[in-house]
């Protein structure tokens, strides 16, 4: 099945900075690749999702790049804010009718004012 | 709101107890799937329901059952509940099935289960 690796599990930025976060996959015959945002005691919330026919995609301060040759996809935050503080979550989805995602294992982000 | 709503928020069983969660899928949505969320680690797949038939099942053992009603709503029931089994408990529903393919998941707030 689908593996899903997540780096880094931690990060500290100071506002107004960029954020990188990186994930790899193991299944070529993925072609879904989101990202959640997940607060503190709430639910996972969709910030940007690529497929696999894109290589970029952009969303105001957020961006999801994909290289599927490598199998890695990253998402980018930049000019970040204390808000944008919270665990991001990766994901990648296969094709076909039971459309499961395995997600990455998490990051926190903090953003220090 | 999201629209998708789960119920209990949190609750507390005993090793070996059975539990049912429950979750209404938000309007126009007709599949359903169930992730657990253990502290600290990403949402893991439970299984998927489509036109109230299990449509794709992760790794988990049989002990681990669903339901969709014809409203679409959906249980998730677990018997002979471990210490492992605590965890929070994602609902997520979607739209149809087809095309390239809408993963447009939509989670609710989830269920927060303590085994003790």
């Amino acid at each position: 099945g689908e593996n899903v690796e997540q780096h880094p599990s931690t990060l500290s930025v100071q506002e107004g900075d960029s954020a990188v976060i990186k994930c790899t996959y193991s299944d070529s015959a993925s072609n879904y690749f989101p990202w959640y945002k997940q607060e503190l005691g709430k639910r996972p919330q969709l910030i940007i999702d690529i497929r696999s026919n894109v290589g970029e995609k952009k969303d105001q301060r957020i961006a999801v790049t994909l290289n599927k040759t490598a199998k890695h996809f990253s998402l980018h935050i930049t000019e970040t804010q204390p808000e944008d503080s919270a665990v991001y979550f990766c994901a990648a989805g296969l094709s076909g009718s039971a459309r499961q995602l395995t997600f990455g294992s998490g990051t926190q982000l903090t953003v220090l004012p | 709101e999201t629209g998708v709503t789960q119920s209990p928020t949190h609750l507390i069983k005993t090793r070996g107890q059975q539990v049912t969660l429950r979750c209404s899928s938000q309007s126009g949505h007709n599949t359903v799937s169930w992730y657990q969320q253990a502290l600290g680690q990403g949402p893991q797949f439970i299984f998927q329901y489509y036109r109230e038939e299990e449509n794709g099942r992760g790794n988990f053992p049989p002990r681990f059952s669903g339901l969709q009603f014809p409203n679409y709503s959906s249980e998730l029931n677990v018997n002979a509940l471990e210490l492992d089994d605590s965890a929070l408990y994602l609902c997520a529903s979607s739209s149809p099935l087809g095309g390239y393919g809408d993963y447009g998941y939509t989670f609710g707030s989830g269920t927060r289960l303590t085994v003790v």
